[in-house]
Order: C-alpha cells, then sequence, then structure tokens
C-alpha cells in the first residue's frame, strides 16, 4: 500500500481537462512544498511534468498544472490529447525520516 | 545532455545479494546539490523510492528497506551503486536511477530501468 492516495484511473476526453489527485498527510503532502508529478509511457521511464506542487520543468506543455491545498495535492491536464495517455504518479517530501514517498499512480485513459 | 543508464544482473536467487550499477553523464556528484536516487517499480504495481545520495555523500535510505541497502558513489567513473541483500521475490521489480532535480526531491531524468527477477 503505497503511502500517497491517488484515484486508479481517471478518464476524458479529446479537448477536456481532467485532474488526478493525490492524498497524504500533515507529515508529507501538507507538509512541505516538495510535490512532483511523474508521466510513464507503457514500457517508459517516468517523465518529470511538474516539481515543488506547481512549477513545471521546461519543455513541459503548459497545458499540465499542478496545485495543493492541505493534504492533497493536484495534477490538471487542460486540453487532453491522446499522447496524454499514460500512468501518472505524484511523489512527495517526508521529512528527514521517511525522506520520499510515491503514490500508487493513476492510468489517465483519453476516450 | 544528461543520461542515466542502470547495469546489473537480470536474475538472482533469494537470499542473494544484488549490485546495481548507475552510470551517469551530463553532471557531476562532486558538484554542490547534485543527488542521485534509486526507485523500483515491482510489475503493474507503484514506484518505490530505495534509496538517495548527495554529493557531499549524505545518504538517506527507505525506513522499510534500510537495514538491507548500501549507497555509494564513485566520483571519478560518474557512477553510483546500489546493493541490495537477501534478495527475495517480492523484490523482483524494475529498479531506475534518477538524478535529484531542483531544491527539492524531485527526480529527472531517469535511467531507462532495469528488470531484476528474484527466483530460484
Amino acid at each position: 500500500q503505497s503511502a500517497l492516495t491517488q484515484p486508479a484511473s481517471v478518464s476524458g476526453s479529446p479537448g477536456q481537462s481532467i485532474t488526478i489527485s493525490c492524498t497524504g498527510t500533515s507529515g508529507d503532502v501538507g507538509g512541505y512544498k516538495y510535490v512532483s508529478w511523474y508521466q510513464q509511457h507503457p514500457g517508459k521511464a517516468p517523465k518529470l511534468v511538474i516539481f515543488d506542487v506547481t512549477e513545471r520543468p521546461s519543455g513541459v506543455s503548459n497545458r499540465f498544472s499542478g496545485s495543493k491545498s492541505a493534504n492533497t495535492a493536484s495534477l490538471t491536464i487542460s486540453g487532453l490529447q491522446a499522447e496524454d495517455e499514460a500512468d501518472y504518479h505524484c511523489c512527495s517530501y517526508a521529512g528527514s525520516s521517511t525522506f520520499v514517498v510515491f503514490g500508487g499512480g493513476t492510468k489517465l485513459t483519453v476516450l | 545532455q544528461i543520461t542515466l543508464k542502470e547495469s546489473g544482473p537480470t536474475l538472482v536467487k533469494p537470499t542473494q545479494t544484488l549490485t546495481l550499477t548507475c552510470t551517469f553523464s551530463g553532471f557531476s556528484l562532486s558538484t554542490t546539490g547534485v543527488g542521485v536516487g534509486w526507485i523500483r517499480q515491482p510489475p503493474g504495481k507503484a514506484l518505490e523510492w530505495l534509496a538517495l545520495i548527495y554529493w557531499d555523500d549524505d545518504k538517506r535510505y527507505s525506513p522499510s528497506l534500510k537495514s538491507r541497502l548500501t549507497i555509494t558513489k564513485d566520483t571519478s567513473k560518474n557512477q553510483v551503486v546500489l546493493t541490495m541483500t537477501n534478495m527475495d521475490p517480492v523484490d523482483t521489480a524494475t529498479y531506475s536511477c534518477a538524478r535529484l532535480y531542483g531544491s527539492g526531491t524531485s527526480f529527472d531524468p531517469w535511467g531507462q530501468g532495469t528488470l531484476v527477477t528474484v527466483s530460484s
């Protein structure tokens, strides 16, 4: 069982927006600004799409955005495209003892 | 361009020790702020963070696996080595290394990963 809770699956039609949630505790998501999100296509390595809750790495589409409220972080993908179909994983700093925790992953299906 | 690549055995027997090497290019582990981590993913399951080593040799481990893990670096060879003792079939997974990104605990880029199967 993963430390962070994500929905197993979400879906949306091309052009729509979807949001994936990532729920933790005050000891991880809620306590720090270090939440990141990764996109993983089948058989491929994860790719960072959001870091530090809201920041986008260079080269990542501005259709990807991140936010956080209390102990829940969210990834929003706007203007869904077929290429966005992938697994998405959240990750958070969890203090000096636990250090890093991941979510269980969410499969995004573009209908 | 930053690249990382994992190498090591694809098959290990239960109770054996696994040794994986991450060979990287495009950055130096002697540069302030740089770190390299190991993450694994069992087939069809979630990512699990294992260990992290910083430029100053500070090391961090997953609490649940700390007793079995050792991470080291060889700055001259641009390599990070992870050893995991007492391997079990539940440790079957793709093991990946990745560079720390930014000021927190984000990882980018990642290596392609190497599938390690634990079976007798």
